[in-house]
């Protein structure tokens, strides 16, 4: 079946620092790829939606300067946390939506593993 | 907006036990309700999903009904397995609202022998 790859599962940057994760669907075209964040014992928020070509839309409230989205082919897509601090330490999870199936019926959206950033 | 609560975690059984995770949502629309799934290690999956007042979801021994009168979505097994344990994700997601999900907190399940 399809699968949404991320990368890394875990990584710990310094304050300062960029980090990247990448979001990757393996064996399917995605048009459309969101990014979500999970701080403990709290939902996953959606972050922006990220669409091929074009640039990405972001929910009320998300930093865009702060969280760079690239979403360059229908396989890849990839956030970049910029200058990061120790509050952007969470968990983040990309899922993509099969471009192949139609309106959203659920079943067309694949999560990744999701990645664990620590800003130390 | 819209919301989704879910009951807390974890939630410990003993393998062969019934289980129910409460979900109740509040929406500004018509929503599509989903249960996900996620096991260790793992990326969420879909587990179930209800598209209109009254459905039934089910899989693999997993149901909840769309209750549109309670806004509710509870996720129910009859007897649950050490393989059940994982999180579990109560989500929704209006129509034409372009696949956003909104989820709940997530509730952990472990199941032991």
């Amino acid at each position: 079946g399809a699968v949404v790859s991320q990368h890394p599962s875990r990584v710990i940057c310094k304050s300062g620092t960029s980090v990247k994760i990448e979001c990757r669907s393996l064996d399917f075209q995605a048009t459309t790829m969101f990014w979500y964040r999970q701080f403990p014992k709290q939902s996953l928020m959606l972050m922006a939606t990220s669409n091929e070509g074009s640039k990405a839309t972001y929910e009320q409230g998300v930093e865009k300067d702060k969280f760079l989205i690239n979403h360059a082919s229908l396989t890849l897509s990839t956030l970049t946390v910029t200058s990061a601090h120790p509050e952007d330490s969470s968990f983040y999870i990309c899922s993509a939506r099969d471009g192949r199936q139609g309106r959203l019926s659920g079943n067309t959206i694949y999560f990744g593993e999701g990645s664990w950033l620590t800003v130390v | 907006g819209d919301s989704v609560t879910q009951m807390e975690g974890p939630v410990t059984l003993s393998e062969e036990a019934f289980l129910t995770i409460n979900c109740t949502y509040t929406a500004t629309g018509y929503p599509s309700l989903f249960w996900y799934v996620q096991y260790p290690g793992e990326g969420l999956q879909l587990l179930l999903k209800a598209t209109k007042a009254d459905d039934k979801g089910s899989n693999k021994g997993f149901e909840a009904t769309y209750r549109k009168e309670t806004t509710s979505f509870h996720l129910e097994k009859g007897s649950v397995q050490v393989s059940d344990s994982a999180v579990y994700f109560c989500a929704l997601s209006i129509t034409g609202g372009g696949n956003k999900l909104t989820f709940g907190t997530g509730t952990q399940l472990k199941v032991e022998l």
